[in-house]
């Protein structure tokens, strides 16, 4: 019964390689997102969507490009993968994009770029 | 603009003691206000949230905050920590940013429970 999942947990990969991380949730939010925690455990927006629509794009190098094929699903590639990629990746859901409204995480996706 | 600061990255207190963890934040309007744990290769877990209908907010696992908007202060609180109570705090403010929601997190508090 888990409410956002992610895959893979780990991710090991070498430097200019392509690698896809998945999510899917099944609390029937509108709304996903996906954090960038550094090494020091400082978490930052890079993407959200609502109803497979995408509504934000911080400042992330466009080798990072989401998809949302249905609203259950925002899958991350990235391409050219680089050193400074290494970090733990965590989607989110909430039921709308509202003030009030709490993010359901995932338990992350920790990538590293050798 | 928002920003949240928390005042300590790393608070440490024995088992069955009160715990305190602080949270300041700034925002130009009345924001929405979070706090969320995350436990060792664990995602965020909401512990409890203000909206604004009571300032003293009460939480899961015996959590409770206090929103002082003259303090600008959100602080954590529980009467007896306990040993499961050991993991990253993060406190997190909510405000509408040019037509949309913004979440700013803190930077986190670890907190150590000794036996």
């Amino acid at each position: 019964d888990t409410a956002v999942s992610q895959t893979p947990k780990y991710l090991v990969t070498q430097m200019g390689n392509d690698k896809s991380i998945k999510c899917e949730q099944n609390l029937g939010h509108d709304t996903m997102y996906w954090y960038k925690q550094d090494s020091k455990k400082f978490l930052k927006i890079m993407f959200s969507y609502n109803n497979k629509e995408l509504i934000i794009n911080e400042t992330v190098p466009n080798r990072f490009s989401p998809k949302s094929p249905d609203k259950a699903h925002l899958n991350l590639h990235i391409n050219s993968l680089e050193l400074g990629d290494s970090a733990v990746y965590f989607c989110a859901s909430s039921p709308i994009d509202g003030l009030n409204s709490p993010l359901h995480f995932g338990n992350g996706t920790r990538l590293t770029v050798t | 603009a928002q920003s949240v600061t928390q005042l300590d990255s790393h608070v440490s207190v024995s088992e069955g003691t009160p715990v305190l963890l602080r949270c300041n934040y700034s925002s130009s309007y009345s924001p929405s206000l979070f706090w969320y744990v995350q436990h060792p290769n664990k995602g965020l877990q909401l512990l409890l949230k203000y909206t604004s209908a009571a300032t003293l907010v009460k939480g899961i696992n015996g959590f409770e905050a206090e929103f002082k908007k003259s303090e600008t202060s959100f602080h954590l609180t529980k009467p007896s920590a306990h040993m499961s109570d050991a993991a990253e705090y993060f406190c997190v403010v909510s405000e509408v940013d040019t037509g949309r929601r913004a979440l700013t997190f803190g930077s986190g508090t670890r907190l150590q429970v000794q036996p």
